[in-house]
């Protein structure tokens, strides 16, 4: 039962332009939404997260938008850049109740 | 200083062996995770300990005995290894339980190939 579904496996961006990544939940008790960043052969690292109270959360180049009646979020990078190639895996917990849950990942490329 | 270790990255290993999978964390956080992900890309928790309790034990087959000698190590030892235990094996830690802020720091992760 996949609470935390990220239904595109990859995506491709031009550098310079915006990179959206899409990420849906079922578990509407969910209140505290992650985003981790895996580069290959190293563990996934934390990149921005977002309670249940927010529906916008920016850190620079990254912003995460929170559709809660949608059960939806989104992670925007502007301007994308190279580095940022990348697998992201959006996660999702229960605060005091459960531990994180993730989505299978989403490998962005982007192009010079 | 790497915040979250583990070793080996790579176990190769026959079907039927025993081995281990060390983690060390040197960030003072009082809770550690294994995580597993398999070939389908999904990382899912397997157990949890906080200040070597343990506290999460999802149903994963009783091969695997997580054991946790203190709060800054979390070691992993596999019993005879089956081919579908092939998969990328995720040690993290975090400061809090289950917070309203929970951050996991993973390390580097240990692929484990059963032949």
């Amino acid at each position: 039962d996949q609470q935390v579904k990220q239904n595109s496996p990859s995506l491709s961006v031009q550098e310079g332009r915006i990179s959206i990544l899409n990420c849906d939940y079922t578990n509407s008790m969910f209140d505290y939404f992650l985003w981790y960043k895996k580069y290959p052969a190293e563990g996934p690292t934390f990149l921005i997260s977002i309670s249940s109270i927010k529906d916008k959360n920016e850190d620079g180049r990254f912003t995460v938008f929170l559709n809660k009646s949608a059960k939806h979020l989104s992670l925007h990078i502007v301007p994308s850049q190279p580095g940022d190639s990348a697998v992201y895996f959006c996660a999702a917990s229960v605060s005091g109740n459960t531990p994180l849950v993730f989505g299978k990942g989403t490998r962005l490329s982007v192009i010079a | 200083d790497t915040a979250v270790s583990q070793t080996p990255k790579y176990l190769v290993t026959q079907m039927g062996n025993d081995k281990s999978i060390k983690c060390e964390q040197n960030l003072g956080h009082d809770t550690m995770y294994w995580y597993k992900q398999d070939s389908k890309k999904f990382l899912k928790i397997m157990f949890s300990y906080n200040n070597k309790e343990l506290i999460i034990n999802e149903t994963v087959p009783n091969r695997f005995s997580p054991k946790s000698p203190d709060k800054a190590h979390l070691n992993l030892h596999i019993n005879s290894l089956e081919l579908g235990d092939s998969a990328v094996y995720f040690c993290a830690s975090s400061q809090v339980v289950w917070g309203t802020n929970e951050k996991l720091f993973f390390g580097s992760g240990t692929q484990l190939s059963v032949l």
